[in-house]
């Protein structure tokens, strides 16, 4: 199965940051990569697919960039609706996979 | 809009078959998408378990593709998991989500959580 690494694993920061998380595909995978946000007891929500493309309804705040096997998700300025834990997920070989997600808190 | 709700048991004897269904409510299934299982055991991450197309038509995960099955009641507007033969490494939040052609998961239900415990 195609490995996802995200990181960090976790991360602080504060309201008005700018955050960028990472995801790492075991091999290319073009640009089939998909973001999520994901908070307790909640449905994940789909946030950026095709690697770039951003989900309707998801806040401008939120970009995704990379193809191959590098991709980064960014929160250009933090709300506290954002924090949350969020997962990268390839859909370019089955079986799909995800990374191990980032938590996200407020420092 | 779509929404999914998973239902089910939430307490499954080892040994046992855990059986679960995903109710969609805001439209129709037979859509041009497909219908899955993803779960997640607690402190781990998110694994997909199968899929199913309107027809009937499915895709499972091979690492659990001897244990489960997935159907489909189009009356109804549901799909169902069955996962055979569970043990404790089974516990887990299962949710039930729909996946477009391209491949992301849009949306989600709220998740389920299945103990397996005597």
């Amino acid at each position: 199965d195609m490995q996802m690494t995200q990181s960090p694993s976790s991360l602080s920061a504060s309201v008005g940051d700018r955050v960028t998380i990472t995801c790492r595909a075991s091999q290319s995978i073009s640009i089939y990569l998909n973001w999520y946000q994901h908070k307790p007891g909640k449905a994940p929500k789909l946030l950026i697919y095709a690697a770039s493309t951003l989900q309707s309804g998801v806040p401008s705040r939120f970009s995704g960039s990379g193809s191959g096997t590098d991709f980064t998700l960014t929160i250009s300025s933090l709300q506290p609706e954002d924090f949350a834990t969020y997962y990268c997920q390839q859909s370019y070989s089955t079986p799909y996979t995800f990374g191990q997600g980032t938590k996200l808190e407020i420092k | 809009q779509v929404q999914l709700q998973e239902s089910g048991p939430g307490l499954v004897k080892p040994s046992g078959t855990l059986s679960l269904t995903c109710t969609i409510s805001g439209g129709s299934m037979s859509s041009n998408k497909w219908w899955s299982w993803v779960r997640q055991p607690p402190g781990k991450g998110l694994e997909c378990i199968g899929e199913i197309y309107h027809t009937g038509g499915t895709n499972y995960n091979p690492s659990l593709k001897s244990r489960v099955t997935i159907s489909v009641d189009k009356s109804k507007n549901q799909f169902s998991l069955r996962l055979s033969s569970v043990t404790a490494a089974d516990t887990a939040v299962y949710y039930c989500a729909r996946k477009d052609n391209r491949g992301w998961f849009d949306p989600w239900g709220q998740g389920t959580l299945v103990t397996v415990s005597s």
